[in-house]
């Protein structure tokens, strides 16, 4: 079973407005969780990690997510967008495999900004 | 320090024919990982190598896919005879952490197209 949901395939916001990616995990505990972006032709940046120190977590380039375990979620947000946001998005939680967990994806959110 | 890198960076080849990519972890990373992202599809795990021993590889699609992780360094993947369906990028990533607590470091990928 899928570990983690990303709700949107694409998000469209103007620049300077605020950024909101959605993720949502199943997990029968309190898992960690990453989210990573990918600029065009590029490989896949860290974000931001929670690995159950504190619920907000801030990461690079102004970025932060809460995890929110009633609602098992770990949104992706920015006050103000930026030109240079643009890029895919994507949120990753363990899956259980065999003896181990996989860091498993979700389907990705591209950010479009718009001037 | 030197990131993931991965050779080549792009492959085109005919069906039928054989590819060998390569992946170079971060030096001490003892776990290296294996994606594929297909075009317009999500990131799926291929397999995991902890050091030289294959610790899952239920991503696999068939048995035309061999990864090796000789050593416990470098690791290749090849593909044998190479199909349509096989296009896509393959990313690798390494880690230093056991279980999944730690960050993933991802190198470029290596697109593959196979005509």
């Amino acid at each position: 079973a899928q570990s983690v949901t990303q709700l949107d395939s694409h998000v469209s916001v103007s620049e300077g407005t605020p950024v909101l990616l959605r993720c949502n995990y199943s997990s029968s505990y309190s898992p960690s969780l990453f989210w990573y972006v990918q600029h065009p032709n590029k490989g896949l940046q860290l974000l931001l990690k929670y690995t159950s120190a504190a619920t907000l977590v801030k990461g690079i380039n102004g970025f932060e997510a809460e995890f929110k375990k009633s609602e098992t979620s770990f949104h992706l947000t920015k006050p103000s967008a930026h030109m240079s946001d643009a890029a895919e998005y994507f949120c990753v939680a363990p899956e259980r495999s065999g003896g181990s967990y996989i860091p498993t994806f979700g389907r990705g959110t591209s950010l479009i900004v718009h001037p | 320090e030197a990131g993931v890198t991965q050779f080549p960076s792009h492959s085109v080849i005919e069906k039928g024919q054989t590819v060998t990519l390569r992946c170079d972890p971060i030096s001490g990373h003892d776990n290296l990982y294996w994606y594929r992202r297909v075009m317009g599809k999500e990131i799926k795990f291929l397999l995991h190598f902890v050091k030289e021993s294959k610790q899952d590889e239920s991503g696999m699609p068939n048995n035309r896919f061999l990864a090796e992780r000789t050593g416990g360094t470098y690791s290749t993947l090849k593909v044998q005879p190479a199909e349509l369906e096989d296009s896509g990028v393959y990313f690798c990533a390494s880690s230093h952490a056991r279980g999944f607590t730690g960050e993933l470091f991802f190198g470029e990928g290596s697109r593959l197209t196979v005509l």
